[in-house]
């Protein structure tokens, strides 16, 4: 069972432009929302990550929009760059469980 | 952020002989480790849950026999891979999450283990 559903599969974009990258979850008890960055080969790497309080988050390039009504969650990356070429996970915990991935996002950012 | 290491990073072994993978984390103390598998392409599968000093518990449908887990200090977990086969070959990845009440969870470099 999918608990948590990461769309696109995969995504092309443009040196400078936005990628975004959705989830949707089910579980209201999910109360962490982390997006992970892995590169081939790498083990993953924490990105940013919000609480179900607020309803954005921005550190430098990245932003998490959050939408608790709709249980939807998303990462927004300003002037992608080449080098930000990986796969990104979303991810949901509810508290004292285990950490739920979504399938994965691979994206490539052509220069 | 905390760092979690894994060693190795790649090893490849015969079938039927037995692989051990360590995971150790280096600037917190870990109660909990955690270890994943991922198959090329996909999303990380979480194998077991790693607790120091007492058993780990299983996901449905991973053989604890087959993998043995063992969590004897609060910086250090390893994987056995038993008797491995050709279709034990993925990647696996540990994570320790930091005791300071928030749910940071921090991932190794992985292993990559090929069986011939």
């Amino acid at each position: 069972q999918q608990q948590v559903k990461q769309s696109p599969q995969s995504l092309i974009v443009q040196k400078g432009g936005i990628s975004i990258i959705n989830c949707a979850y089910e579980n209201t008890a999910f109360d962490y929302f982390p997006w992970y960055q892995q590169f081939p080969g790498k083990g993953p790497a924490l990105l940013i990550a919000i609480r179900p309080d607020v309803s954005e988050k921005k550190e430098g390039r990245f932003t998490i929009s959050f939408n608790k009504s709709a249980k939807q969650f998303s990462l927004h990356i300003m002037d992608s760059q080449p080098g930000d070429s990986a796969t990104y996970f979303c991810a949901a915990l509810e508290y004292g469980n285990k950490l739920v991935f979504g399938a994965g996002t691979i994206l490539r950012v052509k220069s | 952020g905390a760092v979690v290491s894994q060693h190795p990073s790649r090893v490849i072994c015969k079938s039927g002989t037995s692989v051990k993978i360590e995971c150790r984390s280096l600037d917190f103390q870990a109660t909990t480790m955690f270890w994943y598998r991922q198959f090329p392409k996909q999303s990380l599968m979480l194998m077991a849950t790693s607790n120091e000093g007492s058993k780990a518990t299983y996901e449905q449908g991973v053989e604890k026999d087959k993998f043995l887990i063992n969590h004897a200090s609060l910086t250090l977990s390893t994987l056995t891979v038993t008797s491995a086969h050709p279709e034990d070959s993925s990647f696996y990845i540990c994570s320790a999450r930091e005791p300071r009440g928030d749910e940071k969870l921090f991932f190794g470099s992985g292993t990559q283990l090929s069986v011939l």
